[in-house]
């Protein structure tokens, strides 16, 4: 069984960039969440997504928006690129709308210099 | 704001040695997660605790839920080297709310077992 996939695995931007990470969850999951874990930290919420629907949103500024597709994929894109953004980006899927179930995928280390 | 608050920080100990690490929180929370992340992966959920004062055991490790829904503990026996890992407190909102998928993490505990 494919587990979540995130791509790319690893991402190197230059401040100002503008970047899109994608999600493909598992099969038939509905609902993607995005975390951003910076290191030495614990994730921090960011998204979520059901049914295609923005369920949830984070203290992240609007330069962070999302997207769910049809077939429950998902993006994530950060306009503006700053130092801070410098992450880990976690995509957890899960077959309902509650965060029970979650299984996250080993995410996209994205480095701005 | 749900904050939940991780301790220790770091624990560095020699196998065999038992260890707990709390999680507080001045909030109430419906239910709380527990995770373990390894380098260069996403975090993987070991056990989810939902009522008020329950104990869950895995093996070498015992989760415990406070009364009121605020904290909990996790313990380790005897711990080994394969245990090394960063332990990650979850706390779960109240279903309904705008946010009901959202988790709030503690910042982690970096556990490192010694041969």
């Amino acid at each position: 069984d494919a587990g979540v996939t995130q791509s790319p695995t690893h991402l190197i931007k230059t401040r100002g960039q503008q970047v899109t990470l994608r999600c493909s969850p598992i099969s038939g999951h509905k609902s993607v969440s995005w975390y951003q874990q910076v290191l030495g930290q614990g994730p921090q919420f960011i998204f979520q997504y059901y049914e295609k629907e923005e369920r949830g949103r984070g203290n992240f500024p609007d330069r962070f928006s999302a997207r769910q597709f049809p077939n429950y994929s998902s993006e994530l894109n950060v306009n503006a690129l700053l130092l801070g953004d410098s992450a880990l980006y976690l995509c957890a899927s899960s077959l309902a709308e509650g965060p029970y179930g979650y299984t996250f995928g080993s995410g996209t280390r994205l480095t701005v210099v | 704001t749900q904050l939940l608050e991780q301790s220790p920080q770091f624990l560095s100990i020699q196998e065999g040695e038992n260890l707990t690490v709390y999680c507080n929180s001045s909030s109430v929370f419906s239910s709380l997660q527990w995770y373990r992340q390894e380098p260069g992966e996403g975090p993987v959920l070991l056990v989810t605790v939902v009522t008020g004062g329950e104990v869950k055991k895995l093996k070498r490790l015992t989760f415990q839920f406070g009364d009121a829904r605020k904290d909990s503990s996790l313990h380790i026996t005897a711990a080994q080297p394969g245990d090394t890992g960063l332990y990650l407190c979850a706390g779960v909102p109240n279903a309904g709310g705008t946010s009901y998928g959202k988790l709030t993490f503690g910042q982690g505990t970096i556990l490192t077992v010694h041969p």
